[in-house]
């Protein structure tokens, strides 16, 4: 499978601690975006990385929460001292900007968290 | 910041018939406008989009129109199979980078 990749697919964790996610995203996209989604919304934008940048984070990106993408390949997005409302779908997507089509960015199938 | 609207949030049509959901936008200065489909469990997949210098485009049973002038666009499903039903949703995006979504259309094709 060559698309966007994200892991683990699903993650309990007790409010407090700290979890981690990992996206991969389509090798020749040089841009990787986060998204949540909760229940019976649509996707909501978080932050994204053009190369290994990030360029903009939204103000939905409290300072628990922190993504990296070191060497402007994979991702990592990591949430610390999880509350009960982080619990969601947090879903990756890439594209590439220097395609003849820029804007059309792929999704992962997501990763669900669910904080008790 | 961007504001998508979408409408219906439910929708149930025979097999055969069409299928039309509609999304207005807030912001002007959007230019291109994303349709995703999600089945349950799967990940949101890119069925088709129009830029705004473009008032509709089609491919084979799907096609969206765009107003700029109203703000709204929509998407058309004609002869809808079982395999339509999805959750659907609008995007827009002001940027090359931002999209801003929709809450969702559930389409079920009943049999």
């Amino acid at each position: 499978d060559t698309g966007v990749s994200q892991d683990p697919r699903h993650k309990i964790t007790k409010r407090g601690q700290n979890v981690t996610f990992r996206c991969d995203p389509i090798s020749e996209h040089n841009r990787l975006y986060w998204y949540r989604q909760t229940l019976g919304q649509g996707p909501e934008f978080l932050t994204y990385f053009q190369n290994e940048a990030q360029l903009e984070k939204s103000r939905l990106l409290s300072d628990r929460f922190s993504a990296e993408r070191p060497k402007g390949s994979f991702s990592t997005l990591e949430i610390q001292r999880t509350e009960q409302g982080d619990s969601a779908m947090y879903l990756c997507a890439s594209s590439n900007a220097q395609a003849f089509q820029p804007y059309e960015q792929y999704f992962g199938p997501g990763t669900r968290l669910t904080v008790t | 910041g961007e504001n998508v609207e979408q409408h219906p949030s439910t929708l149930s049509v025979q097999e055969g018939d069409s299928a039309v959901i509609k999304c207005t936008y807030s912001d002007s200065a959007s230019n291109y406008f994303p349709w995703y489909k999600q089945e349950l469990g799967k990940r949101p997949q890119l069925i088709i989009d129009i830029r705004s210098n473009v008032g509709e485009k089609k491919d084979q049973r799907i096609a969206v129109t765009l107003n700029k002038t109203a703000k709204h666009f929509s998407l058309h499903i004609t002869e809808t199979q079982p395999e339509d039903s999805a959750v659907y949703f609008c995007a827009a995006s002001s940027t090359d980078y931002k999209l801003s979504f929709g809450a969702g259309t559930t389409v079920t094709v009943r049999a």
